[in-house]
């Protein structure tokens, strides 16, 4: 009974290439998060959505998509993959503001 | 423009002394912190918080000091074990925000 999950867990893929992760928490959670950690380990916000709408929305390329089919999930698809977009993709969830974020383990993207 | 920063990247302590990590953070607004704990491989989990109208917080062996003039906040830990040897990140938020700014992080190992 996993908390926040995330599938895959790696993910080797070829430039140019699109690729989806995706993202579910049974915590019943009314917010959930994308994070990076690039190679120097900084751990990023990239995006936020809270009962399905999208809260919060970093400097990231358009070629980052998230999606919310429900407030359990919230996927991230990427297009035309690049060198640079290998890194670790963490899913949080939480239930609001000053709220402890609750992370999945992480999914390793590794882009040839 | 790095508003937390952990400018340790690691730190070794013996078992059963105490292991303090340190963390800066530039940004006034923030008022409230956390510290998360992240094991390889795995997602970050959350280890403790402190408000701003705090300057301590305990659990346990955990300890969280808040310094606001000095835009400081450490983490104790007493007495250190095995098993506390992670990387440490604080985390920060402000003003009503769902958005954790965090830190590099800290890699710490007890040594037995």
């Amino acid at each position: 009974d996993t908390a926040v999950s995330q599938t895959p867990k790696y993910l080797v893929t070829q430039m140019g290439n699109d690729k989806s992760i995706k993202c579910e928490q049974n915590l019943g959670h009314d917010t959930m998060y994308w994070y990076k950690q690039d190679s120097k380990k900084f751990l990023k916000i990239m995006f936020s959505y809270n009962n399905k709408e999208l809260i919060i929305n970093e400097t990231v390329p358009n070629r980052f998509s998230p999606k919310s089919p429900d407030k359990a999930h919230l996927n991230l698809h990427i297009n035309s993959l690049e060198l640079g977009d290998s890194a670790v993709y963490f899913c949080a969830s939480g239930s609001g503001v000053r709220e402890t974020q609750y992370f999945g383990p992480g999914t390793r993207l590794l882009v040839l | 423009d790095q508003q937390v920063k952990q400018n340790s990247p690691s730190l070794s302590v013996q078992e059963g002394r105490i292991s303090i990590l340190n963390c800066d953070y530039t940004n006034s607004m923030f008022d409230y912190f956390l510290w998360y704990k992240k094991y390889p491989a795995e997602g970050p989990t959350f280890l403790i918080s402190i408000s701003s109208i705090k300057d301590k917080n305990e659990d346990g062996r955990f300890t969280v000091f808040l310094n606001k003039s000095a835009k400081h906040l450490s983490l104790h830990i007493v007495p250190s074990q095995p098993g506390d040897s992670a990387v440490y990140f604080c985390a920060a938020s402000g003003l009503g925000t769902y958005k954790y700014i965090f830190g590099t992080g800290t890699r710490l190992k007890v040594l037995a």
